[in-house]
């Protein structure tokens, strides 16, 4: 079965400072993969999303993503985070193959907490 | 406006009590989902459905039930047989099913279930 590792639980930063999140997965073929956020109190919202393209996808908010096959990562990236970005961010994969084909499976999460 | 709409926002439950919650998308989508989210667990797939009268168990479906009488409607039963309910219950939709894995997953608000 598929999986994602997120590997941060939390990341604390200041305004300011750049932002990494790592995602990893499992799946060895074709896969579409997503990073959406949750803001306190709000909807899950997809930031941006990974289609055999450019596997350097931008999304809202100044977001981006790196797709690097060979070590089956899809990191998340900002230059430069404010105090809003303080959110939950989840990475996910499609299932690609079978019935279960464009189910999604997501990491754990990483909360980021910004300090003003 | 488009979305998805979760009812009630808030439940809670006695033990030994089923109850259902409500998920209503005007979308137009074809899919829809039912997670559950607990803290640094992520999100887990309990059902989905690709299509009108048809549903699939996701990954922890045990304690639960789903109908998919019309397609935008999606309700979920938590039965008294699920041994730990109280969580935070999202709903998603997608455009299509497994033949378009490119379209995002949209999320509802929640509904956060506890039972006393």
């Amino acid at each position: 079965a598929q999986s994602v590792s997120q590997h941060n639980h939390h990341v604390i930063l200041s305004e300011a400072a750049s932002l990494e999140l790592g995602c990893n997965y499992s799946y060895g073929g074709t896969v579409n993969l997503f990073w959406y956020v949750q803001y306190p109190g709000q909807h899950l919202q997809l930031l941006l999303k990974y289609f055999s393209e450019d596997p350097l996808v931008k999304g809202i908010k100044g977001f981006e993503a790196e797709f690097i096959k060979s070590k089956f990562s899809f990191n998340l990236r900002k230059p430069s985070v404010q105090w809003s970005d303080t959110a939950e961010y989840f990475c996910a994969v499609n299932e690609g193959y079978g019935g279960s084909q464009g189910n999604l499976i997501f990491g754990k999460g990483t909360k980021l907490s910004v300090k003003p | 406006d488009g979305g998805i709409t979760q009812s009630p926002k808030y439940l809670f439950r006695k033990e030994g009590q089923n109850v259902t919650l409500s998920c209503e998308q005007n979308l137009n989508h074809d899919a829809m989902y039912w997670y559950r989210q607990d803290p640094g667990q992520g999100l887990r797939l309990i059902y989905y459905s690709q299509i009108v009268n048809d549903f699939q168990k996701g990954d922890i479906a045990e304690g639960y039930s789903v109908s998919r009488e019309k397609k935008e409607s999606f309700p979920l039963t938590v039965t008294s047989a699920q041994k730990n309910p109280t969580a935070f219950y999202l709903c998603a939709s997608k455009s299509a099913a497994g033949g378009y894995v490119q379209y995002e997953q949209f999320f509802g608000p929640g509904t956060r279930l506890t039972v006393l």
